[in-house]
C-alpha cells in the first residue's frame, strides 16, 4: 500500500525557517517524481515544487517560493524534504507531498505550517 | 500560460447525476488532466486521469459512479447516483515541463 506521511510542520515567526519531511512507503520511491503542494486556510490547492525521479536531480519551483524554498530527496531513506526559509505570513498552509508517475496519483495527509508572530 | 478554469460551485440532489467541468487554456487544449476529490477536513484523493480523447484511468477503489470525458478544451467529471459523501471540493490538475497547475476547485453540494 502506498503511504506518504508528512511531518515537521508547526508555528514559526515571519522570517524564520522550517524543514518538512515526507516519508514514503509501499512503492519504489526513487523511480517517482515527487511534488509539494500547499493549501492556505479556506483556499484551493497550490503547486509548490517538484523533483524528478529516476536518479535525476531536476527541480522546479513555483514563482511564489523560488529562492526561499529548497526541495531535496534521499532515496535511500525514501524521504522527500522541503526546506523553507524567509517564511512569510502568506506561506501559512497545509503542506502535502504527492507522488507523480504518469499522473499525480497519491497524496499524503499533510502537515500544517503557521507563520505568525 | 497554462491555466485551468473551474466553476466555483455546483449542486445536485441525492441520487441524481452531476457533471463538473475543467477548461484548459488556449494552446493547451490537448493536455490530459487529473481530477482530485477533497472531502471536508481531509487531504485530497486522486480520482482519475482524463485524456484529450476522453479515455480515463481511475485510482484504486474509485467507484464506477465516477467517470471522465473530454470535448475540445473541456474535461469533465461525471458523478452519478450522488451520495452524501460526494459532497466535497473537486480540483482538476494538469502538468507541463517544469510546471504543475491546479484549477480553482468546484465545491459540490449534495441537496
Amino acid at each position: 500500500e502506498v503511504q506518504l506521511v508528512e511531518s515537521g510542520g508547526g508555528l514559526v515567526q515571519p522570517g524564520g525557517s522550517l524543514r518538512l519531511s515526507c516519508a514514503a512507503s509501499g512503492f519504489s520511491f526513487s523511480d517517482y517524481e515527487m511534488n509539494w503542494v500547499r493549501q492556505a486556510p479556506g483556499k484551493g490547492l497550490e503547486w509548490v515544487s517538484y523533483i524528478i525521479g529516476g536518479g535525476g536531480n531536476t527541480i522546479y519551483y513555483a514563482d511564489s517560493v523560488k529562492g526561499r524554498f529548497t526541495v531535496s530527496r534521499d532515496n535511500a531513506k525514501k524521504s522527500l524534504y522541503l526546506q523553507m526559509n524567509s517564511l512569510r505570513a502568506e506561506d501559512t498552509a497545509v503542506y502535502y507531498c504527492a507522488r507523480f508517475g504518469d499522473y499525480p496519483d497519491y497524496w499524503g495527509l499533510g502537515t500544517l505550517v503557521t507563520v505568525s508572530s | 500560460q497554462l491555466v485551468l478554469t473551474q466553476s466555483p460551485s455546483a449542486s445536485a440532489s441525492l441520487g441524481a447525476s452531476v457533471k463538473l467541468t475543467c477548461i484548459l487554456s488556449s494552446g493547451h487544449t490537448s493536455y490530459a488532466i487529473a481530477w482530485h476529490q477533497q472531502q471536508p477536513e481531509t487531504g485530497p484523493r486522486y480520482l482519475m486521469k482524463v485524456n484529450s480523447d476522453g479515455s480515463h484511468r481511475k485510482g484504486d477503489g474509485i467507484p464506477d459512479r465516477f467517470s471522465g470525458s473530454s470535448y475540445g478544451a473541456e474535461r469533465y467529471l461525471t458523478i452519478s447516483s450522488l451520495q452524501s459523501e460526494d459532497e466535497a471540493d473537486y480540483y482538476c490538475q494538469t502538468w507541463g515541463d517544469g510546471i504543475r497547475v491546479f484549477g480553482g476547485g468546484t465545491k459540490l453540494t449534495v441537496l
